[in-house]
C-alpha cells in the first residue's frame, strides 16, 4: 500500500514569501498527484491535478511539480488567504489515499 | 454551477442508525463517481468509499467495508452515507466529493460538499 509523508507538518511563513510543501510517496505515483487546500470550518478545495495542473479557479501564484515520488507544492508570494492546512492525495488500486496534511501558518 | 448540498448536522446516541446525504446539482449525476470521506476532529482525511450513481457500483476502503452503506438514487440525483449502528467514534464530519468523469491527470476530487457534522455521545 502507498504512504504518502507530507512535510514539513508545519510550516511558519510571512504573507509575501514563497512557501514550499513536500509530498512524498513510498513508491512511484507517476505524475498522479493532486493537492487540496482546507481552510478552517471549510471543505476541501483541489488546487492541483496530475501533479502539475491548476484547478479551475486557482491562482497562478499555486503550482506543483514533481513526478515518481517526490512532489512539490509552491506559492510563490503568499497571501493571507492561504494560511490553511495543505493535503497531497493519489489513488493506487482503488484506494484513494491522502497524506497527514501541513499547516501554513502566519509567523 | 455543480453543487453539491449536504444534509445539516446530526446528533445520535451509540447504536442508532443514521442516513446521511448528498444532493447534486448543476451536472448530469449519473457518469460521475461521488465518494465520501471522513475528517474525525482535528485530523486528516480519509477516503471512505464511492458510488458511480449511473449502476451503483460501489467501492469501498478497506477500513470502512461492512461499517458504512453507500448508496444512491439517481431520480433525485442524491447519494447517501448510511451507519446501522453508529459508534462514539463515529463522531466527525463527512464529505462527500465528485470525481471527474475523464481525466488524464488522475484520480482526484474536483468538487466537496459543505460537510456533515455528525456527532455519537450517549
Amino acid at each position: 500500500e502507498i504512504v504518502l509523508t507530507q512535510s514539513p507538518a508545519t510550516l511558519s511563513l510571512s504573507p509575501g514569501e514563497r512557501a514550499t510543501l513536500s509530498c512524498r510517496a513510498s513508491q512511484s505515483v507517476s505524475s498522479y498527484l493532486a493537492w487540496y487546500q482546507q481552510k478552517p470550518g471549510q471543505a476541501p478545495r483541489l488546487l492541483i491535478y496530475g501533479a502539475s495542473n491548476r484547478a479551475t479557479g486557482i491562482p497562478a501564484r499555486f503550482s506543483g511539480s514533481g513526478s515518481g515520488t517526490d512532489f512539490t507544492l509552491t506559492i510563490s508570494s503568499l497571501e493571507p488567504e492561504d494560511f490553511a492546512v495543505y493535503y497531497c492525495q493519489h489513488r493506487s488500486d482503488w484506494l484513494y489515499i491522502f497524506g497527514q496534511g501541513t499547516k501554513l501558518e502566519i509567523k | 454551477e455543480v453543487q453539491l448540498v449536504q444534509s445539516g448536522a446530526d446528533v445520535k446516541k451509540p447504536g442508532e442508525s443514521l442516513k446521511i446525504s448528498c444532493a447534486a446539482s448543476g451536472y448530469n449525476f449519473t457518469p460521475y463517481w461521488i465518494a465520501w470521506v471522513r475528517q474525525m476532529p482535528g485530523k486528516g482525511l480519509e477516503w471512505m468509499g464511492m458510488i458511480y450513481p449511473g449502476d451503483s457500483d460501489t467501492r469501498y476502503s478497506p477500513s470502512f467495508q461492512g461499517q458504512v452503506s453507500i448508496s444512491a438514487d439517481k431520480s433525485i440525483n442524491t447519494a447517501y452515507l448510511q451507519w446501522s449502528s453508529l459508534k462514539a467514534s463515529d463522531t466527525a464530519i463527512y464529505y462527500c466529493a465528485r470525481h471527474p468523469r475523464v481525466s488524464d491527470g488522475g484520480h482526484y476530487f474536483d468538487y466537496w460538499g459543505q460537510g456533515t457534522l455528525v456527532t455519537v455521545s450517549s
